[in-house]
């Protein structure tokens, strides 16, 4: 089955720095990469994902990038901010049916003001 | 996305009672859901599948009779936990896939 590494566990940066997580997963069939932030107390909310056919995806001050070749994809945030404090998470599977994503164990991201 | 509903979103417990969580779908007729359960600081651990009709699919080290999953209906998968004990006490969470993967507000369960 698929296997999802993701890391950092933990993630302290100041306010206005960038944030990168990163994540890699085992089976080459997996097609689809959603990200997850999920708020104290709250569930898991989908901010941004890509499919294996782009090497990139860019909303606002949130990046992903992919690279199938090496199994790995990637989070970027720009100009964090204290809102941004959550768990993220990734995940990996294969879209269509009733695909059932493979999380990563979820990064902890402090944003200090 | 679907919009999911889960409730309660919070319960207690007395030890040896059992304790039944909703999940809704409410906009969309789903023939399969996901129960999640989640410990503090730790990531999502997929229970089991709930499929509409017939019986739910249970990963494996989950105990089908301690965690019963009822999906009578295209909206509605309940689970419940039977004979509940302070280890059951986690965050339970339930999904639906409608081209992406939306959660219920999820339940926090404590036994004591």
């Amino acid at each position: 089955g698929e296997n999802v590494e993701q890391h950092p566990s933990t993630l302290s940066v100041q306010e206005g720095d960038s944030a990168v997580i990163k994540c890699t997963y085992s089976d080459s069939a997996s097609n689809y990469f959603p990200w997850y932030k999920q708020e104290l107390g709250k569930r898991p909310q989908l901010i941004i994902d890509i499919r294996s056919n782009v090497g990139e995806k860019k909303d606002q001050r949130i990046a992903v990038t992919l690279n199938k070749t090496a199994k790995h994809f990637s989070l970027h945030i720009t100009e964090t901010q204290p809102e941004d404090s959550a768990v993220y998470f990734c995940a990996a599977s294969i879209q269509g049916g009733s695909y059932i994503p493979t999380f990563g164990r979820g990064t902890s991201l402090i944003v200090h003001p | 996305g679907a919009v999911v509903s889960q409730h309660p979103s919070w319960v207690i417990c007395k030890s040896g009672t059992s304790v039944k969580i909703e999940c809704r779908s409410l906009d969309f007729q789903a023939t399969t859901m996901f129960w999640y359960r989640q410990f503090p600081k730790q990531s999502l651990m997929l229970m089991a599948t709930s499929n509409e009709g017939s019986k739910a699919t249970y990963e494996q080290g989950v105990e089908k009779d301690k965690f019963l999953i009822n999906h009578a209906s295209l909206t509605l998968s309940t689970l419940t936990v039977t004979s509940a004990h302070p280890e059951d006490s986690s965050f339970y969470i339930c999904s639906v896939n409608r081209g992406d993967y939306t959660f219920g507000s999820g339940t926090r369960l404590t036994v004591v």
